[in-house]
């Protein structure tokens, strides 16, 4: 029953490296976000995937690309890692075959430091 | 404009007592739902409780009971006779208009703490 799982669930990077942040869902949900996670902020969306072969900017989309590589999984992708993307990033999905109150599921979250 | 708007950056409580978390919202569409979620210092998100615009009553979850108040746009959450495995950060969430797919919009959170 393992939901939606993020890897990896910590990463320390330096300026201008680049890295993935794996998602992945065994729920059969259509619709999956990456969020991002400061201090005070609340979470804010960077990327969505209303479905499979779908993906839309969300609130700060900048510095960040995604893939939807199938139903199952959506990638965030930092090209040129900056310290202000120092963040806790959370995954998440949901069904939209089962009504408006279903809520999102979150994976447990990548701890990114960029130095 | 932010659309949903927590006021309450951190909030304390006695072990066994009540406690409101205020939630307001900004939406012009008739059809939204509002969502709590709760994050514990592990940095789960737990969803907690769900109100649609159209309920004709408030929602309740056990222990937590949701203060839906249309016209003032609000949408409290009530947490009765809190433990102490109750401190954590809560977010409000807004989901606006119908159909399957929607982008939720959050709050910033509010800050729990239960003193035994």
């Amino acid at each position: 029953n393992a939901g939606v799982t993020q890897t990896p669930k910590f990463q320390v990077l330096k300026t201008g490296q680049s890295m993935t942040l794996q998602c992945a869902q065994d729920m059969n949900h259509n619709s999956m976000y990456w969020y991002r996670q400061d201090p005070g902020m609340g979470l804010r969306l960077i990327y969505y995937s209303a479905s499979e072969g779908t993906t839309d900017k969300g609130e700060v989309p900048n510095g960040y690309n995604v893939s939807r590589l199938n139903k199952r999984e959506f990638s965030l992708r930092l090209e040129s890692a900056a310290p202000s993307q120092t963040s806790v990033y959370f995954c998440a999905s949901r069904s939209i075959m089962t009504g408006n109150n279903q809520p999102q599921h979150f994976g447990d979250g990548t701890r990114l430091s960029i130095l | 404009a932010q659309k949903i708007t927590q006021t309450q950056p951190g909030m304390f409580v006695q072990e066994k007592e009540a406690v409101t978390l205020d939630c307001t919202y900004d939406t012009s569409d008739p059809s939204y739902g509002l969502f709590w979620y709760k994050q514990p210092s592990s940095g789960e998100m737990i969803f907690l409780i769900y109100q649609g615009s159209y309920d004709q009553q408030n929602a309740t979850e056990g222990r937590y009971s949701l203060n839906f108040q249309k016209a003032r746009k609000s949408a409290n959450l009530v947490i009765s006779a809190s433990q102490l495995g109750d401190s954590a950060m809560y977010f409000c969430a807004m989901r606006e208009g119908g159909g399957g797919s929607y982008i939720p919009t959050f709050g910033r959170g509010t800050s729990l703490i239960v003193h035994p």
